[in-house]
């Protein structure tokens, strides 16, 4: 069985740097995208960007590109998102999960549990 | 940057159909998907390459993508079908997410 388990939730004061996990079992890690998607307080999904473990290769969003950096350890099945400089708009819930290669429709295929980030002084 | 419309709300009725649309320029060239999420919840996939159905999602949910709306059926509502619903598709070089859809069974 595919699972995807995140790292705990985490407080923080504005301008501290943060880096959040995800973990992939059950299937090949380095050759699946694993994506990442925020979810502010009562609003809707948004689509960060994805990155391929195999080779590290990214594609960011427009409205996230220098925001955050993706990362992975394909040593130990982990995908990262990371702050180094977190802002009280970056409160919110952020899920990895694992889409399908974009031209078979690029949906989202499992997800993990979230992740809770308050960015709070 | 692409958008993907959502109604804002649905309401419906135990055993009567809902559909909610998702309207994007570019989807009469890419498929849509469709998740399910219910309130301390993960998103769930209930429908993807608009029409198909995973594993273990019922019948009674069913997708269709014409010109560029792409739509959701949910036939025979139950009140477990209560949720908040997104669309998405792929953009230039970039997925997005439609703005969401509540449902609610009255």
């Amino acid at each position: 069985d595919v699972h995807l388990v995140q790292s705990g939730a985490e407080v923080k004061k504005p301008g501290e740097s943060l880096k959040i996990s995800c973990k992939g079992s059950g299937y090949s890690f380095a050759t699946y995208w694993i994506g990442w998607v925020r979810q502010m307080p009562g609003k809707g999904l948004e689509w960060m960007g994805v990155i391929y473990p195999a080779d590290s290769d990214t594609r960011y969003s427009p409205s996230f590109q220098g925001q955050v950096t993706f990362s992975v350890d394909k040593s130990i099945n982990t995908a990262y998102l990371q702050w180094t400089s977190l802002k009280a708009s970056d409160t919110a819930i952020y899920y990895c999960a694992r889409p399908v290669p974009a031209a078979e429709g690029g949906h989202f295929d499992f997800w993990g549990q979230g992740t809770q980030i308050v960015v709070s002084s | 940057s692409y958008e993907l419309t959502q109604p804002p709300s649905v309401s419906v009725s135990p055993g009567q159909t809902a559909s909610i649309t998702c309207s994007g320029d570019k989807l009469d060239d890419e498929y849509a998907s469709w998740y399910q999420q219910k309130p301390g919840q993960s998103p769930v996939l209930v429908i993807y390459q608009d029409t198909k159905r995973p594993s273990g999602i019922p019948e009674r949910f069913s997708g269709s993508n014409s010109g560029k709306t792409a739509t959701l059926t949910i036939s025979g509502t139950q009140p477990m079908d209560e949720a908040d619903y997104y669309c998405q598709a792929w953009g230039s070089r970039s997925g997005v997410f439609g703005t969401g859809t509540k449902v609610t069974v009255l």
